[in-house]
């Protein structure tokens, strides 16, 4: 089975503070995408990376940057966290075989609160 | 852009079955559509993927009518385990990674 983990599923920040959220795939597979999930208004892409240091934005990149040293980790990372970035914040990986239409295998998520 | 509507919220109860239609009336040639279903505290999982007619696996079946600006997840019997949201995806391979959205899904609520 593939496996997506994220290094915490709990995380409290404060507003100003730098913050790095890790993923990691076993599957060896090509893409990675960061989202985030807030009520009401569903899951929204913020990045996605389709090989080693190779990125895009997705639809809410702004506050946010990504790192992809690795093909198996992709990292967000919040330079200065705000209160509207907590959220949760979901990873997933996936093939490139067929595009858009590659099965998405998603991590179990960070919950992340900025006081 | 292949934009999907669904509904917010569906209610059922234990061993009815359900049926979720989703809106997608510029659906593109090329275009699969794919369901995914997220429990509490879970990131999604796929459920089914499909491109016209009827697929069905051994958690669901889609059905796609042949204008294919609609489709059908239809989840047989269901259990209190089925309670998630449910969401409807459009996109092909040719159309990128960032316009392949999740949008809100719908929350399906199985009552006993």
């Amino acid at each position: 089975d593939v496996k997506v983990t994220q290094s915490s599923r709990y995380l409290v920040k404060r507003t100003g503070e730098k913050v790095f959220l890790e993923c990691v795939q076993d599957m060896d597979h090509e893409n990675m995408f960061w989202y985030r999930q807030d009520p009401g208004l569903g899951l929204r892409l913020i990045y996605f990376s389709y090989d080693v240091k190779m990125k895009e934005k997705g639809d809410i990149p702004e506050g946010y940057s990504v790192s992809r040293e690795k093909k198996e980790r992709f990292s967000l990372i919040l330079e200065s966290a705000s209160t509207n970035q907590t959220s949760m914040y979901l990873c997933a990986s996936s093939t490139s075989l067929g595009g858009p239409t590659d099965t998405q295998y998603f991590g179990p998520g960070t919950r992340l609160t900025v006081l | 852009l292949a934009k999907t509507t669904q509904p917010i919220s569906m209610d059922s109860y234990e061993g009815q079955e359900v049926n979720i239609t989703c809106s997608h009336n510029n659906i593109a040639t090329n275009d699969y559509i794919t369901w995914y279903q997220q429990f509490p505290s879970q990131g999604p999982r796929f459920i089914i993927q499909g491109y016209k007619t009827k697929v069905t696996n051994e958690v669901a079946s889609l059905f796609i009518p042949a204008d294919r600006k609609s489709s059908t997840l239809s989840l047989p019997r269901v259990s209190l385990s089925d309670t998630a949201v449910y969401y409807c995806l459009v996109g092909d391979q040719n159309s990128g990674y960032s316009t392949l959205t999740f949008g809100k899904g719908t929350m399906l609520l199985v009552s006993p």
